[in-house]
């Protein structure tokens, strides 16, 4: 059963505007990743915050942890055409070590 | 560094027939993921190793599915017979360790297509 779901499923914005993705999941968790995928490419890891985080940047990339909602978020600023890409959150279950990924939101860019 | 390499990248073959896919994992890594991705079901996690013993096989859909990882560097997934609704894109992953507060390290995939 899928873990986390992102909305929403499709974003399109100008370059230069901020892209903001959501994941809800279901069960507690140990910690929460984020992960880009380029259209026939594997997954890259992009960030992970703990359960006992609220919020953690790295470069352009704002991440946000509500346990309380079961919820995050995934900000990117001054967005470019090289951000287009499919962004997924994934998320572990307290008894479990298993990754389980969501449905994705497909992010697309223009120039 | 080289990253995760898994071979081949496009693969397509008839029913019937048997699916070897291969992953090398990143040099000192750990643990290991098998992955399938397809529009219905997302993606979804079939097997993984640590240290090369297989930990979790829960997410293997049925016999016909199987993986070995005989060695650190070297993994393989078998399809035996293959069938067309095993299409989809095949990822392995690596990471330093099992534990679930790690990075995993993608491969590009193998896209498998099943006439």
């Amino acid at each position: 059963s899928q873990q986390g779901e992102e909305d929403p499923q499709a974003l399109s914005i100008q370059e230069g505007e901020n892209a903001t993705m959501n994941c809800s999941y279901k069960t507690s968790i140990n910690n929460l990743q984020w992960y880009r995928q380029n259209s026939g490419r594997g997954l890259v890891h992009l960030i992970l915050i703990r359960s006992n985080e609220r919020e953690k940047h790295s470069g352009r990339l704002r991440v946000t942890l509500d346990t309380s909602k079961k919820s995050s978020s995934l900000l990117i600023t001054a967005s470019r055409a090289a951000d287009t890409a499919s962004y997924f959150c994934a998320t572990d279950a307290k008894n479990t070590d298993k990754l389980i990924f969501g449905t994705g939101t497909r992010l697309q860019v223009f120039p | 560094d080289a990253g995760v390499i898994q071979s081949p990248r496009h693969e397509v073959t008839e029913m019937g027939q048997e699916v070897t896919l291969r992953c090398k994992p990143i040099s000192g890594h750990n643990s290991l993921f098998w992955y399938r991705q397809t529009m219905m079901r997302g993606l979804e996690l079939l097997i993984y190793f640590n240290n090369n013993v297989p930990i979790d096989d829960s997410g293997m859909p049925e016999d016909r599915f199987s993986a070995k990882m005989p060695n650190a560097s070297f993994s393989t997934l078998k399809i035996q017979p293959s069938e067309p609704r095993d299409s989809a894109v095949y990822f392995c992953a690596s990471s330093s360790f099992w534990n679930s507060n790690q990075p995993q390290h993608f491969g590009d995939g193998t896209r498998l297509s099943i006439l």
